[in-house]
């Protein structure tokens, strides 16, 4: 069974403050997707990360996929109210059994206050 | 371009019952994947189709059964309602089960 495992599930921070979310598994992926969801919407992707040791920006917004492609990493610089959301990692498979199937963490659920 | 599109936006069902939930794919898409999302949780992966089969299933019963139409569109239905079953449930669309996957709005079913 492949499990990834999501940590902190909470997090509630002060505008300005720095965070970082990580995303573990004991299974290796073919690709680890970000995405933030809003109360009642779907998930929005933020990014795809495919190659192990890859680092990605977006804005304030930096992915890190591990070497190993089991484990991947979010850090928001500067965190504004606009932050707030729920984040969720997922990781894919493909040229597997598992092609197309994507398991998700648990989510962390972000709040910044003003 | 259009994006993901589900329909109906919500439902309220009771026990027993039977709910069919559609989705559009994103323009240019072929694959469409369903999942099963309870209050505080990650997404659950339940089915994909691409070519009009059934690709992968996800741990769900067989109450769960879907279809996928010539034009890329898909079907999830579930029979026999369970109170267990109220839940966010995702479309999400793909090209040819390429991992990245753009999820629609979701459809939130109620079972009472």
């Amino acid at each position: 069974t492949q499990l990834l495992e999501q940590s902190p599930q909470f997090l509630s921070i002060q505008e300005g403050e720095n965070l970082t979310v990580y995303c573990n598994s004991s299974s290796v992926f073919s690709s680890l997707q970000w995405y933030r969801q809003e109360p009642g919407e779907g998930p929005v992707l933020l990014v795809t990360v495919v190659t192990g040791g890859e680092v990605k920006k977006l804005k304030r917004l930096t992915f890190q996929f591990g070497d190993a492609r089991k484990d991947s990493s979010l850090h928001i610089t500067a965190a504004q109210p606009g932050d707030t959301g729920l984040y969720l990692c997922a990781g894919g498979f493909r040229g597997s059994s598992n092609t197309g199937k994507l398991i998700f963490g648990q989510g962390t659920t972000l709040q910044v206050k003003p | 371009d259009a994006g993901v599109t589900q329909s109906p936006t919500h439902l309220i069902k009771t026990r027993g019952q039977q709910v069919t939930l559609r989705c559009s794919p994103k323009s240019g898409h072929d694959t469409v994947s369903w999942y099963q999302q309870a209050l505080g949780q990650g997404p659950q992966f339940i089915f994909q189709y691409y070519e009009e089969e059934e690709r992968q299933r996800g741990n769900f019963p067989d109450r769960f059964s879907g279809h996928q139409f010539p034009n890329y569109s898909s079907e999830l239905n579930v029979n026999a309602l369970l109170l267990g079953d109220s839940a966010l449930y995702l479309c999400a669309s793909s090209l040819r089960q390429v991992d990245t996957q753009y999820f629609g709005p979701g459809t939130r079913l109620t079972v009472l």
